[in-house]
């Protein structure tokens, strides 16, 4: 079967620094991305990692490691406004973006 | 202009109702998705549309028939829903299917209530 495994609730306080884990299994894969989802909202794009490494977008960073089937988001300068669910997606064999199970943030003044 | 419009925001019907949503982009994204997504749970794909034509359905109830009409438009009919069908249906683009088509563009949802 396929799975994104990510951890369900995160807190932090303002200023901080989080990092979202995700480890995945998938029938096939294209790269990592991310999304970022508000209460109420739509998701909305953050990154995306086709190559192992670091990508840096502002105060968001994500990171791949193909060898290990692992990512994970990083948010820097936390702000009251990053309160929101986090999503890992991966891109399978037959074209389907499979989302994984969603962290949420919640971030304390 | 990078929006995916949805109407409409929120839809209440009862089971025996025939309703439409509605989805439309206007960034020449070929590719077009319909996802149904649970209170705290992430988006399930529901259907894909490439080039107007349907080219994933994920098994889906036929209780719900989506439609292109053309490259910009996305539909979703609905008929004899069940409770359980309540959700919040979001649709998306993308360039295409393949490997420009990682970042997906959601437009806001419909939140459906069946009763």
């Amino acid at each position: 079967g396929q799975s994104l495994e990510q951890p369900s609730e995160v807190t932090a306080v303002e200023g901080a620094i989080v990092q979202i884990n995700c480890t995945y299994q998938t029938s096939g894969f294209y790269g990592l991305s991310w999304y970022q989802q508000h209460d109420g909202g739509a998701p909305t794009f953050l990154s995306y990692n086709a190559l192992d490494g670091l990508e840096e977008t502002g105060r968001f960073s994500s990171f791949l490691s193909r060898s290990d089937s692992y990512g994970y988001l990083l948010l820097q300068e936390l702000q009251m406004k990053d309160s929101a669910s986090y999503f890992c997606a991966v891109r399978d064999h037959t074209d389907k973006l499979i989302f994984g199970t969603g962290t949420r943030l919640q971030v304390f003044p | 202009d990078t929006e995916v419009t949805q109407t409409p925001k929120h839809l209440v019907m009862g089971m025996t109702n025939k309703k439409s949503l509605k989805c439309e982009q206007h960034m020449g994204h070929r590719a077009m998705y319909w996802y149904k997504q649970k209170a705290k749970k992430p988006p399930e794909l529901m259907f894909v549309y490439s080039y107007e034509k349907l080219s994933i359905n994920e098994s889906v109830p036929s209780r719900f028939s989506p439609e292109c009409p053309n490259s910009s438009l996305l539909n979703l009919h609905l008929h004899a829903l069940q409770p359980e069908d309540s959700a919040l249906y979001l649709c998306a683009s993308s360039q295409d299917t393949s490997g420009s088509g990682e970042t997906q563009y959601f437009g806001p949802g419909t939140r459906l209530l069946v009763l």
